[in-house]
């Protein structure tokens, strides 16, 4: 079975602008989770997403939103660029919603805002 | 605020060295998650418990509810397990997302 997809893999964009990632999940599975991953924050959640519909969200700025589709796989979008954004976003997929299952991590994309 | 909180931020050991990694949480958890992840950024699933003990290879995590504490045992550890491992916690109290510790760097040298 494919692991946990995320594209693109690396990424660099100008601070106001606005950019999109995606996650593919695990085939069968359900639930879709975000985070950022940052050297002075470390991970911290941003939401998560189950059939279509955003379970719960972290505490981010509305720049911050996402969605998921009827397959599954879901994208986030960053809106209005800031420096304080770049940092390593990561996916998550498991079987079923919430995180009393076990969760399998994409590789993440790595954003660079200059 | 709710908050995870792991120990040592830092570990270096030597080849074959047993090494304990501890998580603490301030509140009740429906699950705890052991995490691993390498440089270039790709975190694996280790663990995931609620109650008592699991064992996968050289890898044994225990929780104790009662004390609100988990803790990650390698046995034989080996130059491979050099990573940063990340426990996370899950409940109602925790807002119904994953938080995360800071992580603690592990260096196992040869």
């Amino acid at each position: 079975k494919a692991g946990v997809t995320q594209t693109p893999r690396y990424l660099i964009k100008t601070r106001g602008q606005q950019v999109t990632l995606s996650c593919s999940p695990i085939s069968g599975h359900r639930s879709v989770s975000w985070y950022q991953q940052t050297p002075g924050q470390g991970l911290q959640f941003l939401f998560e997403y189950f059939s279509e519909t955003q379970r719960n969200k972290g505490n981010f700025p509305g720049r911050f939103s996402g969605r998921q589709f009827s397959n599954s796989r879901s994208e986030m979008n960053v809106s209005t660029l800031e420096l304080g954004d770049s940092a390593l976003y990561l996916c998550a997929s498991s079987v079923t919603g919430g995180f009393q299952g076990e969760q399998y991590f994409g590789p993440g994309t790595r954003l660079t805002v200059t | 605020k709710n908050e995870v909180e792991q120990s040592p931020q830092n570990l270096t050991a030597q080849e074959g060295e047993f090494i304990t990694i501890n998580c603490s949480y301030s509140v009740g958890i429906s699950a705890l998650h052991w995490l691993q992840q390498h440089p270039g950024g790709g975190i694996v699933s280790l663990f995931m418990l609620s109650s008592g003990k699991k064992k996968h290879g050289r890898l044994i995590a225990t929780i104790n509810i009662q004390e609100k504490h988990s803790s990650l045992h390698i046995t034989a550890s080996h130059p491979r397990d050099s990573a940063v491992y990340i426990c996370a916690v899950d409940g109602m109290e925790y807002g119904n997302k994953l938080v995360f510790g800071a992580g603690t760097i592990l260096r196992v040298k040869s």
